[in-house]
This record gives structure tokens, C-alpha cells and sequence, in this order.
């Protein structure tokens, strides 16, 4: 248990759909991520808050949408999403930007 | 951008000893990771190194970190079959956007 929970483990959507990834961290850090991990390419950086304000926007459609309402939580909402988005997508925390980050267990999401 | 390369596959036997390598491009890095994932599982930090040491040694796991040829390496000694997972080596300095991953390797142990 590395103390980053994400909800759900999995999520089946369709096209038209619109859904809520959620992450919660319970060790006081102050920056949290989303990556997308797709099989055989590198963790992409989607999203990051310092401190309830997003830093990195890495280029990513508005289809996704991030929301940080505090520190310990942070969302990702889904609309209108392509079978190319199908991954699995990774929330992490840390204390620092950028140094030591802990993982939650991922929720794979497919697009049909 | 930044380059992190790592082999793909490793295949050892129970009981022998795991070297997993990995190079980088930057050599402006602050720390240098080893994170490991489990089969439907998220990243699990399983040790770093500064980019001042040479080596890092902790229970099963050693670092070697060699600056002048930008190589990083992970050594497992008396690998389980429950070290089996995917490896990945990441780099970086200040700031989230200077956070590289390699693509993994993939370890398998054969018993």
C-alpha cells in the first residue's frame, strides 16, 4: 500500500460517456499527477498540481479535463473519449515537485 | 527531450543475482530512481540514488550510479520469483516536467 488510492481499478466507457477518475493521498504531500501508461510507450505526463495549482499542462485535449479541489485530492474527468485513450492512467503524489513520487495502483480504463 | 533507454526483457534463475541497466542523456539529473510494477499494478519507488553517490546499497537491492558514462544499474542478489515484474529507471531534476521514465524492463525468474 503506498498510501495513494485511486477509484476505480477499472472503467469501461463509451465514446459518448462522461466519467470521473479519483485519486486520494493520505501522506500529506503536496504535489499530485496523472500519467497515462499505454503499452509499449513511456509514462506520459498529463497533469500536475503544486499545491491545488496546476504546473504542467503537457499538451493534452481538453477531453480531459483535471480538477484539484485540495491538496489530498485529485480528479481527472473523461468526455467524449477516443479508443486511442484507452490505457491505464496512473495518479502519484509527493512532497516535492518532481522527486520521490509514490504511485497508486492505476485504473485501467478502455474505450469501446 | 530527454533520453532514458533500458534493455526490454531479463531472464534469470532463482537464486542467481539480477543486473538491470539503464542510460541516460542529461547529466544535469538530481536523483536517479528505480520504481517496480507488478502485473495490474501502479509504480512502486523501490529505491533512488543523488546524483552525488556512486552506489547505494539497501537489503537485496544495490545501485550503481557512474556519472561519466551516464549508466545507472539496479543488481537484485538471490532473485525470488516474486522480484518478477517490470523494472523502470527515471531521472530528474527540479521541477515534475523534468521527471524522465524509461520504457521498463521486463525481469522474469524462472524457477
Amino acid at each position: 500500500e503506498t498510501g495513494v488510492t485511486q477509484t476505480p481499478r477499472h472503467l469501461v466507457m463509451g465514446m459518448t460517456n462522461k466519467k470521473s477518475l479519483k485519486c486520494e493521498q493520505h501522506l500529506g504531500h503536496n504535489a499530485m499527477y496523472w500519467y497515462k501508461q499505454s503499452a509499449k510507450k513511456p509514462l506520459e505526463l498529463m497533469f500536475v498540481y503544486n499545491f491545488k495549482e496546476q504546473t504542467e499542462n503537457n499538451s493534452v485535449p481538453s477531453r480531459f479535463s483535471p480538477e484539484c479541489p485540495n491538496s489530498s485530492h485529485l480528479f481527472l474527468h473523461l468526455h467524449t473519449l477516443q479508443p486511442e485513450d484507452s490505457a491505464l492512467y496512473l495518479c502519484a503524489s509527493s512532497q516535492v515537485e518532481g522527486e520521490k513520487l509514490f504511485f497508486g495502483s492505476g485504473t485501467q480504463l478502455s474505450v469501446l | 527531450g530527454e533520453d532514458v533507454e533500458q534493455s526490454l526483457f531479463l531472464s534469470v534463475r532463482e537464486g542467481d543475482s539480477s543486473v538491470i541497466n539503464c542510460t541516460y542523456t542529461d547529466s544535469s539529473s538530481t536523483y536517479l530512481y528505480w520504481y517496480k510494477q507488478e502485473p495490474g499494478a501502479g509504480l512502486q519507488l523501490l529505491t533512488y540514488i543523488f546524483s552525488n553517490m556512486d552506489m547505494k546499497q539497501d537489503q537485496r537491492l544495490t545501485v550503481l550510479l557512474n556519472k561519466k558514462d551516464k549508466h545507472l544499474s539496479l543488481r537484485i542478489a538471490d532473485t525470488q520469483t516474486g522480484d518478477s515484474a517490470i523494472y523502470f529507471c527515471a531521472e530528474s531534476w527540479t521541477g515534475a516536467n523534468n521527471l524522465f521514465f524509461g520504457t521498463g524492463t521486463r525481469l522474469t525468474v524462472i524457477p
